[in-house]
């Protein structure tokens, strides 16, 4: 069985721009969430998706925003960057949510 | 979700094994311990979750103390590659059939294996 799958690993961005992260979860799993991982912060929980929708969600700004396919597959998108959101970003998938989470290798993106 | 406290850095020597201790001394009743690792720049690793009963797999046992306010992790046969930052995390029930809290990570304990 295939893993969690996160695109792109590696990613570059300017300060102000936009970002779209990409998680492909375990299949038959149909709940998705996102973590933030910085030095300062370490793992904090970003939202929750099951089912296309949104049931939880973390205590981080507007800027970011997610959304999940009817294939489960879910984005993350970041709006108006800054310095300050420079972390490696870790999608994990589950069955239900509440079960064991099964993460991806993750996402670095670095704001310049 | 409840709070957690871990030490911070452990080292054990290879082939032996490795007891990693958590505290969770405001444990609800309907909560589940669990244990991840994250092994540096990969993302983390799902090891073990238990109730009250103690749990075995194929990487790992959990002993839960009989008040549930401690557990504790033991890789039976520590390995190089068992070096990683390890956390204890105590969450609701996974069929309490509510949404999905996210995982709440705290420091965990480094744990080093010593050749």
């Amino acid at each position: 069985k295939a893993g969690v799958t996160q695109t792109p690993r590696y990613l570059i961005k300017t300060r102000g721009q936009q970002v779209t992260l990409s998680c492909s979860p375990i299949s038959g799993h149909r709940s998705v969430s996102w973590y933030q991982q910085t030095p300062g912060q370490g793992l904090q929980f970003l939202f929750e998706y099951f089912s296309e929708t949104q049931r939880n969600k973390g205590n981080f700004p507007g800027r970011f925003s997610g959304r999940q396919f009817s294939n489960s597959r879910s984005e993350m998108n970041v709006s108006t960057l800054e310095l300050g959101d420079s972390a490696l970003y870790l999608c994990a998938s589950s069955p239900r949510g509440n079960t064991e989470a099964f993460f991806g290798q993750g996402t670095r993106l670095t704001v310049v | 979700d409840a709070k957690t406290t871990q030490p911070p850095s452990m080292d054990c020597a290879e082939g032996r094994a490795a007891n990693l201790p958590c505290n969770h001394s405001t444990i609800s009743g309907n909560e589940y311990v669990y244990w991840y690792r994250q092994i540096h720049s990969q993302g983390p690793q799902y090891i073990i979750h238990g109730l009250k009963n103690n749990e075995t797999n194929e990487m790992a046992s959990l002993i839960i103390t009989e008040d549930r306010k401690s557990s504790t992790l033991i890789l039976p046969h520590a390995t190089l590659r068992d070096t990683a930052v390890y956390y204890c995390i105590v969450r609701v029930t996974p069929n309490s059939g509510g949404g999905a809290d996210g995982l709440t990570f705290g420091k965990g304990t480094h744990l080093i294996i010593q050749p």
